[in-house]
């Protein structure tokens, strides 16, 4: 097993741009959540979902999409990139709400 | 939403025991605790989860009081690579997105 793949590992873009960041998990997960991490604080849930066709806003969700087509895959969309945006960011999936079981993580920077 | 409060760091020396607290007053009934572990430039990695009492596994022992205001994550006899930030997250499954969060965690340094 993979686990939790994220692509890309890092990424620069400019101010204004838009961007897909990819997550797939092939561990048959129904939930699935999209996490960011500034630099010396912990993880701020974006967005999460129970299953394919099911998605909800966590705790910062604002210029940021989500869709979950498959049960594998819960990509993220950055709409109009800003510097405010510069992050790490974590894909995780789980059994429960419990256990996550995290990606790698993509590195954005907006300039 | 309950609230969890941990040190933000503390230190300790190889072959000790590590004890860190957390502290949870206005749990609710239906909240588990649970504590992650983090390396740098990785994703957090589950360690153990717990309702009351005392729960290990092969990595950690996760002390509950009975009166559930608190927890204390134990590592017996640290060693460098347990060197991490450690977080406690406190919430129930039927809240999952809106519960579950990331707190500063506790910085745990392992000294040689």
């Amino acid at each position: 097993n993979a686990g939790v793949t994220q692509t890309p590992k890092f990424r620069i873009l400019k101010i204004g741009q838009s961007m897909t960041l990819q997550c797939t998990q092939d561990m048959n997960h129904n939930y699935m959540y999209w996490y960011r991490q500034d630099p010396g604080m912990g993880l701020k849930l974006i967005y999460y979902s129970v299953g394919a066709g099911i998605t909800d806003k966590g705790e910062v969700p604002n210029g940021y999409n989500v869709s979950r087509s498959t049960t594998e895959d819960f990509p993220l969309r950055l709409e109009l990139a800003a510097p405010s945006q510069t992050s790490v960011y974590f894909c995780a999936s789980g059994d429960s709400a419990y256990e996550q079981y995290f990606g790698p993580g993509t590195r954005l920077t907006v300039t | 939403l309950a609230k969890t409060t941990q040190p933000i760091s503390m230190d300790s020396y190889e072959g000790q025991e590590v004890n860190i607290t957390c502290s949870h007053n206005n749990i609710a009934t239906n909240d588990y605790i649970t504590w992650y572990q983090q390396f740098p430039s990785q994703g957090p990695r589950f360690i153990i989860q717990g309702y009351k009492t005392k729960v290990t596994n092969e990595v950690a022992s996760l002390f509950i009081p009975a009166d559930r205001k608190s927890s204390t994550l134990s590592l017996p006899r640290v060693s460098l690579s347990d060197t991490a930030v450690y977080y406690c997250l406190v919430g129930d499954a039927d809240n999952y997105g809106q519960n579950f969060v990331f707190g500063p965690g506790t910085r745990l340094s392992v000294l040689p």
